[in-house]
This record gives C-alpha cells, sequence and structure tokens, in this order.
C-alpha cells in the first residue's frame, strides 16, 4: 500500500511558466514532508521541506505548499527554467523518522 | 566536502550468484540508510544504521540480504543469493544524526540479475 503517491508520472511546462507538482498521503501519522530531485544517474538531492505545522514554506523559486485536510503537498516552481528538468520525488517523515516516498514526477521544461 | 561514495556503480550476475555493495558516507555523519529503488518508483528504506547498530532493519529481506557498517564508517550490503527480482538501484545514503537531519545520497549501483 502506498502511502506517499505522486500521480503524474511526468510533467512538461515551458521555460519561465510555473511547473506545479503533486503528491498525497494517506498516513496521518506523517508530520514532516520533503521534496528531492533527482538528476539522471544521481543521487536524490535535498530541495524543500516543510513541517505540519506550517502550511507554506518558500525557498527562492521554490515553494511547498501543504493542506494536512486534504493530506495533499505540492512544489510551485517558478520561474521553470531548463536546468530544473529532472524527477522530483515526495517524501514524508512519521514519528519514528522513517522516510517514505513517493514514486517520483519527471518534469520536462522546455526552452 | 567529498560526498556519499558507492561502488561499484554497475554490476551485472546472473541469478544464484551472490554481490555486494559498498558505500563510504560523508565524514562525521553517524547515520547511513541502503535504500532500494525499483524501476519508476521511489528509494525503499532497507536498513539504517547509527553508528555501528543497525536500528532499523524492518525491511531488509534477512534470508538473503546482510549488512555490516564495520567501525561505523563505511558499509557493505551484500544479497546472496540474488533473485531476478532484486534488479534495481542500491542507494547509501548518510546524515550527521537520525534525527531528520537531511539525508545525503550516493550515486547508486545498479544491480541487473540476469
Amino acid at each position: 500500500d502506498q502511502q506517499v503517491k505522486q500521480n503524474s508520472p511526468s510533467l512538461s511546462v515551458q521555460e519561465g511558466r510555473i511547473s506545479i507538482l503533486n503528491c498525497d498521503y494517506t498516513n496521518s501519522m506523517f508530520d514532516y514532508f520533503l521534496w528531492y530531485k533527482k538528476y539522471p544517474a544521481e543521487g536524490p538531492t535535498f530541495l524543500i521541506s516543510i513541517s505540519s505545522i506550517k502550511d507554506k514554506n518558500e525557498d527562492g523559486r521554490f515553494t511547498v505548499f501543504l493542506n494536512k485536510s486534504a493530506k495533499h503537498l505540492s512544489l510551485h516552481i517558478v520561474p521553470s527554467q531548463p536546468g530544473d528538468s529532472a524527477v522530483y520525488f515526495c517524501a514524508a517523515y512519521n514519528a519514528g523518522n522513517m522516510l517514505t516516498f513517493g514514486g517520483g514526477t519527471r518534469l520536462m521544461v522546455k526552452p | 566536502e567529498a560526498g556519499v561514495v558507492q561502488s561499484p556503480r554497475y554490476k551485472i550476475i546472473e541469478k544464484k550468484q551472490p554481490v555486494a555493495f559498498w558505500c563510504n558516507p560523508i565524514s562525521g555523519h553517524n547515520t547511513l540508510y541502503w535504500y532500494r529503488q525499483n524501476l519508476g518508483q521511489g528509494p525503499e528504506l532497507l536498513i539504517r544504521y547509527e553508528n555501528e547498530e543497525a536500528v532499523d532493519d524492518s525491511q531488509l529481506p534477512k534470508d538473503r540480504f546482510s549488512a555490516e557498517r564495520l567501525k561505523g564508517v563505511d558499509s557493505t550490503l551484500k544479497i546472496q543469493p540474488a533473485e531476478l527480482g532484486d534488479s534495481a538501484v542500491y542507494l547509501c545514503a548518510s546524515s550527521r544524526t537520525a534525527s531528520r537531519d537531511t539525508q545525503y545520497f550516493g550515486p547508486g549501483t545498479r544491480l541487473t540479475v540476469l
């Protein structure tokens, strides 16, 4: 049973526009959420995180929104750049400090 | 600062053969993780070490998988014997502590079992 789901396997966006990546979770015990970015032949790298006590966290072009009632979070990238093309993983911590990943969304930013 | 180092980067073996993966974490990082990533999926935790101690190995298939972290630094993950379903990317990650510190991932070892 997948506890963290990324229902869109891929997303294509024009350079300069907004990219919105979505993630849903089922476990109400998750209390800390992260986004990782992965380029081919490299390991995932941490991008941004949000605690369950917040509903928004911003870092430069990247903003993560959390809707606890809907068990949904999203990553906004504005403006999108070709170098943002990668696979993005949503992940969540439970109280036991175990990190659970979603299946990933491949973002393609076209010049 | 050097990142997490893994070797080999690629490994092709026939089923029933043994295979081992090696990981050297970032210096000073006490917590080390082994993940398995199947094609089209996210990483799944196999085992977590805090120093030399395996503190979470509930997802490790213990009939064929084993891991060790001698001296609390580098680590080895072994599969014996390998099965076709073990084909995946095996990722190692490290963090300063286990308290939700950022996990830094190595490039992974892509295993193909024929």
